[in-house]
């Protein structure tokens, strides 16, 4: 099947810095994608998405950069905040079915 | 609070027992989800219902029932479980299936952590 994954598990940023997360997927179809968040006990939330015609968006303090070439998506927090910990899965589609990665823990230290 | 609330929070069942997982959605959506989320694996897609019909079965062994009696509740039946099957039980909706690629963005609930024993 198609993979999507991330290229690290954990992520430790200091309060304030921007935090970078990365996802590569394999299924080059793909048109669709999206970043979600999940907190500690709490089903995943809605971040921002993406589709292929377009290879930057910006929402509120995130922007979301999608690179066709090297089928690479990357979440950017600006001035990150100890609300931001929590696990970041990158999910992608060509077909409506979301495919997800396994997801990058996120933690933020004063 | 996301509009989607699941009921229990957790379940602790034997591998005899039958229990089932309730959703409800208060968003007015007509697509409802069942998703299975494991430690260290991705989210994996179980059953889609539309309008009340099932759109999608995700392979999903038979000891998993799903039940959609309208657009705003969701069950899944569980019975004679294996120890392989806990996991946390997510559900979602969204306002239609398909349409994930338009824009209908998929809401979750906060899940049900289930254990088998």
């Amino acid at each position: 099947g198609e993979n999507v994954g991330l290229h690290l598990p954990t992520l430790s940023v200091q309060e304030g810095d921007n935090s970078i997360i990365n996802c590569a997927y394999s299924n080059s179809a793909s048109d669709y994608f999206i970043w979600y968040k999940q907190e500690s006990g709490k089903g995943p939330q809605f971040i921002i998405d993406i589709r292929s015609n377009m290879d930057k968006r910006q929402g509120q303090r995130v922007t979301v950069l999608l690179n066709k070439t090297v089928k690479h998506l990357s979440l950017q927090i600006a001035a990150t905040q100890p609300g931001d910990s929590a696990v970041y899965f990158c999910a992608e589609t060509d077909t409506d079915k979301l495919i997800f990665g396994t997801g990058t823990r996120l933690q933020v230290f004063p | 609070e996301t509009g989607v609330t699941q009921t229990p929070r957790h379940l602790v069942m034997g591998m005899t027992n039958k229990k089932s997982l309730k959703c409800e959605q208060h968003l007015g959506h007509n697509a409802m989800y069942w998703y299975k989320q494991s430690a260290k694996k991705p989210l994996e897609l179980m059953f889609v219902y539309n309008f009340k019909e099932q759109t999608e079965n995700n392979s999903v062994p038979s000891r998993f029932s799903p039940e959609c009696p309208n657009s705003s509740h969701l069950f899944l039946h569980l019975h004679t479980l294996q120890p392989e099957d806990s996991a946390l039980y997510l559900c979602a909706s969204s306002q239609t299936y398909p349409g994930t690629r338009s824009g209908n963005t998929i809401y979750f609930g906060e899940g049900s952590w289930l254990t088998v024993v």
